[in-house]
């Protein structure tokens, strides 16, 4: 059964570093998701992408998060310059509708800011 | 007020009995899924839905729309079935932003 890939599967940074977090959605999806997890909390919103553009953001996602679709397969987080407050799971997922289909979500990557 | 409630918290059961979660939410929406998080911390998707019921193989899912309430039932409970089962909203204008309950702590145990 296809799967969404995430790499790498955790991420260690200092604070202040630039970090991009990878995806590969499946192949025929056409709408991306970025959520994450922090530690002990429940699973948080950030950003979803449709026709290579955002189409919906949480409050969460601020100036310091950015996503791209660069070449037709991946699907990039990139967070510009990370916060201690950052460290938590983030979950890539795709679907083939939006809001009407499951979301088929990655392993996850596990960020650690220092 | 959360706008997704998961009961209970925590759930310790024995191998073969009978488990419902539940799962309430306050504001309109276009579908419930019930997921399941591994310890590694990955995510499946058990069900969608926005009416009825739905079954797949041992699990049964409930949707009442009018008392805006969910459950999750696993027959024949089995320690493979231990793990985190998270209720999440999708809402009425926005389908594919979900909101999240806390989840509920599953350990069955042999």
């Amino acid at each position: 059964e296809p799967e969404v890939t995430q790499t790498p599967s955790h991420q260690v940074t200092q604070m202040g570093q630039e970090v991009i977090l990878r995806c590969v959605p499946i192949s025929n999806h056409l709408y991306f998701y970025w959520y994450r997890q922090i530690l002990g909390q429940k699973v948080e919103f950030l950003v979803s992408f449709y026709n290579n553009e955002i189409s919906e953001k949480s409050e969460i996602f601020d100036d310091q998060f950015s996503v791209e679709r660069p070449d037709g397969s991946n699907f990039t987080l990139k967070i510009r310059s990370t916060k201690l407050e950052d460290s938590a799971m983030y979950f890539c997922a795709s679907s083939s509708d939006r809001g009407y289909s499951p979301l088929h979500f990655g392993n996850g990557t596990r960020l650690t800011v220092t | 007020k959360n706008e997704v409630e998961q009961s209970p918290q925590n759930l310790t059961a024995q191998e073969g009995e009978f488990i419902t979660i539940n799962c309430s939410y306050s504001v309109g929406i276009s579908a419930l899924h019930w997921l399941q998080q591994h310890p590694g911390g990955g995510i499946v998707s058990l069900f969608m839905l926005s009416s009825g019921k739905k079954k797949h193989g041992r699990l049964i899912a409930t949707i009442n729309i009018q008392e805006k309430h969910s459950s999750l039932h696993i027959t024949a409970s089995h320690p493979r079935d231990s793990a985190v089962y998270i209720c999440a909203v999708g809402g009425e204008t926005s389908g594919s932003r979900l909101t999240f309950g806390e989840g509920t702590q599953l350990t069955v145990n042999p």
